[in-house]
């Protein structure tokens, strides 16, 4: 399976600490992508790392990618209580479908 | 900003019965997928679309699955028989392109009970 897992399960922090959130791969990828999830709610994208990219900013968020490790970061920095949700890598190393991890659950306190 | 979108939000059934679920994808995108994420679990590929064929599934779309886009701007999901275990939040996506680098789009889901 290339399915992606993320590390921690959950993660609890005080508003304006930064969130670090970690992602494994098995197989293979062309790109890694990173998805936010509100309690119930739908995926919403964040960011897509292609697999000769070792680092992405998008605002508060910054991606790394280890090719050579299988292994991805979610950085966020400044964190809000917006920023309350959980968390999924996504990979594609084979045909055009995402293969999602379990997810980190992220809280942030206010 | 255009949007992938879903109707219904929540679909309660009972086992046994036919659903449909609709999906209007991006209006200039031309692949299309469903997903679907049991309660607490990952979210599962169920099966790709495009130029008006499926292109790949997973072993979860049995034949009790079906996928058509029967006009210009739906995409619908139909589940022939539903069990208790189809039971799910079910996502429609799209992406421009179906090559690697490509961003796919989830629409909200829909929220499906099987009774």
């Amino acid at each position: 399976s290339q399915q992606g897992e993320e590390d921690p399960q959950a993660l609890s922090i005080q508003e304006g600490e930064n969130a670090t959130m970690n992602c494994s791969y098995k197989t293979s990828i062309n790109n890694l992508q990173w998805y936010r999830q509100n309690s119930g709610r739908g995926l919403v994208h964040l960011i897509l790392i292609r697999s000769n990219e070792r680092e992405k900013h998008s605002g508060r968020l910054r991606v790394t990618l280890d090719t050579s490790k299988k292994s991805s970061s979610l950085l966020i920095t400044a964190s809000r209580a917006a920023d309350t949700a959980s968390y999924f890598c996504a990979t594609d190393g084979y045909g055009n479908k995402l293969v999602f991890g379990a997810g980190t659950i992220l809280r942030v306190k206010s | 900003e255009p949007e992938v979108t879903q109707t219904p939000s929540h679909q309660v059934t009972q086992m046994g019965q036919e659903v449909i679920l609709r999906c209007v994808p991006i209006s200039n995108h031309l692949y299309f997928y469903w997903y679907r994420q049991i309660l607490g679990q990952k979210v599962e590929f169920l099966v790709s679309f495009y130029n008006n064929e499926i292109s790949e599934k997973s072993e979860i779309f049995d034949d009790q699955f079906s996928v058509e886009r029967p006009d210009g701007s739906n995409f619908t999901l139909k589940i022939r028989s539903t069990k208790l275990e189809d039971s799910a939040m079910y996502f429609c996506a799209s992406s421009e392109e179906g090559t690697w680098g490509e961003t796919q789009y989830f629409g909200p889901g829909t929220r499906l009970l099987v009774l």
